[in-house]
């Protein structure tokens, strides 16, 4: 069956560089999520997006933005990268299951590193 | 202050023997909870999903309990394998909209020993 695909897997940066993460929900989803996975640490949501707009907002910085395109596919954009931006940046997309009850898939992840 | 505390942190165990695994949650208001199994430098899988009106759901050798009532949640996994070793996340989702976030614990990190 067909997956999240993200990509890229890995990514080097340096501090001040600006970096895009894109992501390809698995066909027929309409919702993408982005989330940030920091060493050890569980990962937190950023933003999400329905039907090609945006639908609750969590602890992105403004120095990040995103967006989902017609073919329902999502961009990550990076900007001023900072050393604590290094993490493993997860997208999700979801199907609606029943009533309101939404299934998450995950991707495998793009590991960023900025050096 | 994260709203999904597990327990424990880590385990080990023997090939074979059971476990389980513990979640307490303060988000409110609950709409489902989640367990994913995620491997190191992997995305989550999910292995359960329940609303608050399930107490108990299987999938294969992993049943996840719900108890709305006090906020617990448990993972129970029996005949542990090897491949069983990963981290075990249990995840809460508040709210009823198609772009409702996940709200994550920390996850027990869980290793199956020969």
């Amino acid at each position: 069956a067909a997956g999240v695909i993200q990509s890229p897997r890995h990514l080097i940066k340096e501090k001040r560089e600006t970096a895009t993460l894109k992501c390809y929900p698995i066909p027929r989803h309409d919702t993408v999520y982005w989330y940030q996975q920091g060493p050890g640490q569980d990962p937190q949501f950023l933003i999400s997006f329905y039907e090609k707009m945006q639908s609750d907002k969590g602890s992105i910085p403004d120095r990040f933005s995103a967006q989902q395109f017609s073919d329902y596919h999502s961009e990550l954009n990076m900007s001023s990268l900072e050393l604590g931006d290094s993490a493993l940046y997860f997208c999700a997309s979801s199907l609606l299951v029943a009533g309101d009850l939404y299934e998450q898939y995950f991707g495998p992840g793009t590991r960023l590193t900025v050096t | 202050k994260n709203q999904v505390e597990q327990s424990p942190q880590s385990l080990i165990i023997l090939e074979g023997k059971n476990c389980t695994l513990q979640c307490n949650y303060t988000v409110s208001p609950f709409s489902n909870l989640r367990w994913y199994k995620q491997d190191t430098g992997r995305g989550p899988v999910s292995l359960t999903i329940m609303t608050f009106s399930e107490n108990t759901k299987s999938n294969g050798r992993y049943t996840a309990t719900l108890d709305a009532d006090t906020k617990q949640s448990s993972l129970h996994i029996t005949a542990s394998q090897l491949s069983d070793s990963a981290s075990y996340i249990c995840v809460v989702s508040a709210g009823s909209n198609s772009g409702y976030a996940l709200n994550f614990g920390k996850g027990t990190s869980l290793l199956v020993t020969p």
